[in-house]
């Protein structure tokens, strides 16, 4: 597609629910990043895939949150057990991934806001 | 990982004026980039310079990797500039873990 695209944009659980975002990045990206943006705060890293590798990890908070891309296209965000704390914008991105100037440059879908009750 | 520092925290300007962003960062990068995220909480990608200058109409950038630090320059300020600017800084093999600093909150009043 032509951007980013993530769903649901907004997404109501009560504490204990599961839930999945869904990031459907730009045709062709091999790079996939999710990052947690809490309110007045910049993003936080949460996780990249490379096509359907996930290479880093490290900045998903618990093992309540796992994400996967498996066919390196779309990838989803899953976070269990849902906690008032989880609560925030969800904000994927996609670049091309390549080596090489410019490669790297990250296009960012619109979000995902979480609010758990 | 890699701090990131970003200064004025708010900014308030006038419509017409010119302002500059501070990106401070703790460690050697490999790539840096400038987002613009509007009211509406889209980011928007504005330069993507790990060293050198670019201009792109009334904005340009400058990145000086050696002393660990990013500016952003705005210039005849609108309306729409208005929102929140992000620093991000990436390290590793392809610059792939970015790190954000907490923004410049920009307000331009008519």
């Amino acid at each position: 597609g032509a951007g980013v695209s993530q769903s649901p944009r907004y997404k109501v659980a009560k504490r204990g629910q599961d839930v999945a975002l869904r990031c459907d990045p730009i045709s062709g990206h091999v790079s996939l990043f999710w990052y947690q943006q809490a309110l007045g705060q910049g993003p936080e890293f949460l996780t990249y895939f490379q096509n359907e590798a996930q290479l880093d990890k490290s900045g998903l908070p618990s093992d309540r949150f796992f994400a996967e891309r498996p066919e390196g296209s779309v990838s989803t965000l899953k976070i269990q057990r849902t906690q008032q704390e989880d609560s925030a914008v969800y904000l994927c991105a996609s670049s091309l991934g390549a080596r090489g100037s410019g490669a790297n440059v990250l296009t960012f879908g619109a979000g995902s806001r979480l609010t758990v009750l | 990982g890699i701090q990131v520092e970003q200064s004025p925290p708010d900014l308030i300007l006038q419509e017409g004026a010119n302002s500059t962003l501070r990106c401070n960062f703790s460690d050697s990068v490999n790539n840096l980039q400038w987002f613009h995220q509007n009211p509406w909480g889209q980011l928007i990608n504005l330069f993507y310079i790990p060293s050198g200058t670019k201009q792109n109409g009334r904005l340009s950038a400058t990145t000086v990797a050696t002393e660990r630090y990013s500016l952003l320059y705005i210039s005849s300020s609108q309306t729409t500039d208005s929102g929140v600017y992000f620093c991000a800084v990436g390290e590793g093999v392809a610059g792939n873990q970015f790190y954000f600093g907490t923004g410049t909150s920009l307000t331009v009043i008519p």
